[in-house]
């Protein structure tokens, strides 16, 4: 089976600009977390998708956002980006929501932000 | 959210064992045991999970302690491809049927020496 995988791998934006990641799980896998990596604040959750509804959040301002859709592919968006956002995103699948299963992750999308 | 207390750094001798100690004292009945390693310039890999009783796989072997307090990962005979730092986390079903996400802390860093 293919893992996850994220598109793009890298980036760069200007501040004030928004950006769209996107992250397509292991195949039939449905449910997507999303994780923002910073060497300060180290590995922290951004939200989890499940059959197309949001399930979880993290403690992030409103400026970043997700869907999944009925592929389970899912995608991040980040509005008005600001310096502080640039990090390693991280994509997770996991066959279903719960405490029992394991997550894959993928490779990652580096966001620099000047 | 239970924590987890693991040492910053180890050190392993290549082709020996390396157990690699979690403590987590305040772990609730339904916390799963999760580990996640990372290596560099990559997303975090899942290792192992467990509830209550030891667990094996191909990796590694999962041993938990009677009352759950505590965890070790056992890496059979360490690699140089090992080296990596290892993350011992908790993961908590929720009513909804769903998980809190992983909260990664420091983790350890583990070294494999040739």
């Amino acid at each position: 089976k293919a893992g996850v995988t994220q598109t793009p791998r890298y980036l760069i934006k200007t501040r004030g600009q928004q950006v769209t990641l996107s992250c397509s799980p292991i195949s039939g896998h449905r449910s997507v977390s999303w994780y923002q990596q910073t060497p300060g604040q180290g590995l922290q959750f951004l939200f989890e998708y499940f059959s197309e509804t949001q399930r979880n959040k993290g403690n992030f301002p409103g400026r970043f956002s997700g869907r999944q859709f009925s592929n389970s592919r899912s995608e991040m968006n980040v509005s008005t980006l600001e310096l502080g956002d640039s990090a390693l995103y991280l994509c997770a699948s996991s066959p279903t929501s719960g405490a029992s299963y394991e997550q894959y992750f993928g490779p990652g999308t580096r966001l620099t932000v000047t | 959210d239970a924590k987890t207390t693991q040492p910053n750094s180890m050190e392993s001798n290549e082709e020996e064992p390396v157990h690699l100690p979690c403590n987590h004292s305040t772990i609730s009945g339904t916390d799963y045991i999760h580990w996640y390693r990372q290596l560099p310039s990559q997303g975090p890999e899942y290792v192992i999970h467990g509830l209550t009783s030891n667990v094996n796989n191909r990796m590694a072997s999962l041993a938990i302690a009677e009352d759950r307090k505590s965890s070790t990962l056992i890496l059979h005979r360490a690699t140089l491809r090992d080296a990596a730092v290892y993350y011992c986390i908790l993961r908590e079903s929720i009513s909804s049927g769903s998980a809190r996400q992983l909260t990664f802390g420091s983790g350890t860093q583990l070294t494999v020496l040739p």
